[in-house]
């Protein structure tokens, strides 16, 4: 079965402070796994994307890692600010067919929360 | 980046009455635009895929004369809520695929229904 899986489900940090976030996904064929974010009221923001062959890529304060072997990937946010208070989506867009058909498969999101 | 534009951003009708929902791309070509709900500290569920000049293909448990979806062309969808109950409350956001091999897919602001 498809599906992606976040962890944790919620998480509450310090300003300034680091954090992971982590994806497991069992989603086959593999096309590639975005990280987006969302603000409370807001549609997603693409942050990062990672196809098959990338191991990590980074978006300024955002790291992403995947592990295509073990299917995994980690958002890595670095010097966390209070402005990264929101849901972070992970999602894997599955292949369909050869003809380019996708569907993406989206994980239950972890919230976080920055305090002062 | 590309831009997509959901329009309302808030709508509270009545019981009874109906609502659209507009999703325009405003700076590409969008042959695919999804449609998605979601509930409050959830992800986003997929209601249903468009393509440009064809039905909509909706998810099991999807009602296809409950939430009508038109896409006419290829920089604007429609979800119509017909007959909305409070049940039909929810957050709902669109996403629109660029046109051509990417599967990259931008997202709406989301549009929050309240039905009373």
């Amino acid at each position: 079965k498809n599906q992606v899986e976040q962890s944790p489900q919620s998480l509450i940090i310090l300003e300034g402070k680091n954090c992971t976030l982590q994806c497991n996904y069992t989603v086959s064929p593999f096309s590639n796994l975005r990280w987006y974010k969302q603000d409370t009221g807001r549609g997603p923001v693409s942050l990062t994307i990672m196809t098959f062959s990338e191991n990590t890529k980074s978006n300024g304060r955002y790291t992403a890692t995947l592990d295509a072997d073990t299917k995994q990937s980690s958002l890595h946010i670095t010097a966390s600010q209070l402005s990264d208070s929101a849901s972070y989506i992970c999602v894997v867009t599955l292949l369909l067919s050869t003809s380019g058909t996708y569907k993406y498969i989206f994980g239950t999101g972890t919230r976080l929360k920055v305090l002062a | 980046g590309a831009v997509v534009s959901q329009h309302p951003s808030r709508v509270i009708c009545k019981s009874g009455t109906s609502v659209k929902i507009e999703c325009r791309s405003l700076d590409f070509q969008a042959t695919t635009m999804f449609w998605y709900r979601q509930f409050p500290k959830k992800s986003l569920m997929l209601m249903a895929t468009s393509n440009e000049g064809s039905k909509a293909t909706y998810e099991q448990g999807v009602e296809k004369d409950k939430f009508l979806i038109n896409h006419a062309s290829l920089t604007l969808s429609t979800l119509t809520v017909t007959s909305a109950h409070p049940e039909d409350s929810s957050f709902y956001i669109c996403s629109a695929r660029v046109r051509g091999a990417s599967t990259e897919a931008f997202f709406g602001q989301g549009t929050r229904l309240t039905v009373v």
